[in-house]
């Protein structure tokens, strides 16, 4: 079965620190694995996908995440956080019917001055 | 740039109204979701349909019909809106080309309330 787990409903880091938004997978096959943002009463932007090759994809606004195959995990990363991060995160994988996301419940990320 | 627009971004309704929410792209897409999105459950995929009058049913269609008349458009119905049924709603689009590696493509969501 196809799922996405982000255990951490809320994160908060001061701005100028590194952040990290957890995501753990299963996935029948090759993982296909996506991060999205979602700012208040909008719909998601894309933010960066994992396909093949590197295990470290960089994506916009300076976003990265770090595909580790061993613990079925794609954490997002960002060296150093702005407060216009503050946003809702979401994680996806694509299952084998490609055409269906699996999401996860998503993680706020709040980013102090 | 890949355009999704829906129809309304808030909508209020009273229980037994039939509801419609639209959604366009530009972008000739083939395939054109339905989600709704509450608090701590992420995206459910209520429908999707990966061309012109056809559609397949996702996780919680139960209470929704989908109609697909034009590529471009893609009608979430509620036949008989209910108070379970408030939520935000947002419509995405993919093109089938690139398989699994194609992101989706999301509109800016509508805000249903059933009262």
């Amino acid at each position: 079965a196809q799922s996405v787990a982000q255990p951490e409903d809320q994160v908060n880091v001061a701005e100028g620190n590194p952040l990290t938004v957890k995501c753990t997978y299963s996935v029948s096959g090759n993982p296909y694995l996506f991060w999205y943002v979602q700012y208040p009463n909008r719909g998601l932007q894309f933010l960066l996908k994992y396909i093949t090759g590197d295990n470290l994809v960089k994506g916009s606004y300076g976003f990265e995440a770090e595909f580790n195959k061993s613990q079925t995990s794609f954490h997002l990363k960002k060296p150093s956080a702005l407060v216009s991060d503050s946003a809702l995160y979401f994680c996806a994988v694509v299952g084998y019917n490609f055409n269906k996301f699996y999401f996860g419940s998503g993680t706020k990320l709040n980013v102090k001055p | 740039d890949v355009k999704v627009t829906q129809s309304s971004r808030y909508l209020v309704k009273r229980t037994g109204e039939k509801v419609f929410l639209e959604c366009v792209q530009d972008m000739d897409h083939e395939n054109m979701f339905w989600y709704r999105q509450d608090p701590g459950l992420g995206l459910r995929l209520i429908y999707f349909s990966y061309d012109v009058k056809m559609k397949e049913k996702g996780d919680i269609p139960e209470g929704y019909s989908v109609s697909r008349e034009k590529k471009e458009r893609f009608s979430l119905i509620l036949e008989s809106a209910s108070t379970n049924q408030t939520s935000m709603y947002l419509c995405a689009s993919r093109p089938f080309s690139g398989g699994q590696q194609e992101t989706q493509y999301f509109g800016p969501g509508t805000r249903l309330l059933v009262l």
